[in-house]
């Protein structure tokens, strides 16, 4: 099955600077990849996510890169405000019928003001 | 906008007793599914249910697991007779179509089993 792996764990950024948080998968069959934030104690919301048909989809101060050759993508985000500050998950669907997300196993982002 | 619930938001159980975990998915979505997180760990697929049947369940979702839509608006998640490792956050999701689509998340029933 799909294995998905995501680092850092922990990352911390300036207020203003940017955060990048990367992910690869294992299966080459998956072609959907969202991006869920989770506050604490919170459900998790979807931010951004990408096809397997793009490289790149932007959303103001969110991009996500896609590299199918590579099996990696990437989550940008440009001038970080401390409510950044949450759980970021990254997710990897196959299209083998069933729709099951496999998340990554979080980064912990904090945004020092 | 419309939101996927659940009810409760909190439950504490004894070990060896049954709970049921109620979601609402989103009106006019067709698929289901559930998931668990561990406290401090990534969220893990459970099963997914369209067409009042299971799509797919993972090894963790085994015989101590059902699920039903015993209505047109609600899907529950039964566990039969809980454990100590049963202890988690449950989210239901929903999504409109199923191939690459967006699931929306439920915002937890946090279960407790001591």
């Amino acid at each position: 099955g799909e294995n998905v792996e995501q680092h850092p764990s922990t990352l911390s950024v300036q207020e203003g600077d940017s955060a990048v948080i990367k992910c690869t998968y294992s299966d080459s069959a998956s072609n959907y990849f969202p991006w869920y934030k989770q506050e604490l104690g919170k459900r998790p919301q979807l931010i951004i996510d990408i096809r397997s048909n793009v490289g790149e989809k932007k959303d103001q101060r969110i991009a996500v890169t896609l590299n199918k050759t590579a099996k990696h993508f990437s989550l940008h985000i440009t001038e970080t405000q401390p409510e950044d500050s949450a759980v970021y998950f990254c997710a990897a669907t196959a299209t083998d019928g069933n729709e099951k997300l496999t998340f990554g196993t979080g980064t912990r982002l904090t945004i020092i003001p | 906008e419309p939101e996927v619930t659940q009810t409760p938001s909190h439950q504490v159980t004894q070990m060896g007793q049954e709970v049921i975990l109620r979601c609402v998915p989103i009106s006019n979505h067709l698929y289901f599914y559930w998931y668990r997180q561990i406290l401090g760990q990534k969220v893990e697929f459970l099963v997914s249910f369209y067409n009042n049947e299971i799509s797919e369940k993972s090894e963790i979702f085994d015989d101590q697991f059902s699920v039903e839509r015993p209505d047109g608006s609600n899907f529950t998640l039964k566990i039969r007779s809980t454990k100590l490792e049963d202890s988690a956050m449950y989210f239901c999701a929903s999504s409109l179509q199923q191939r690459q689509e967006t699931q929306y998340f439920g915002p937890g029933t946090r279960l407790l089993v001591l």
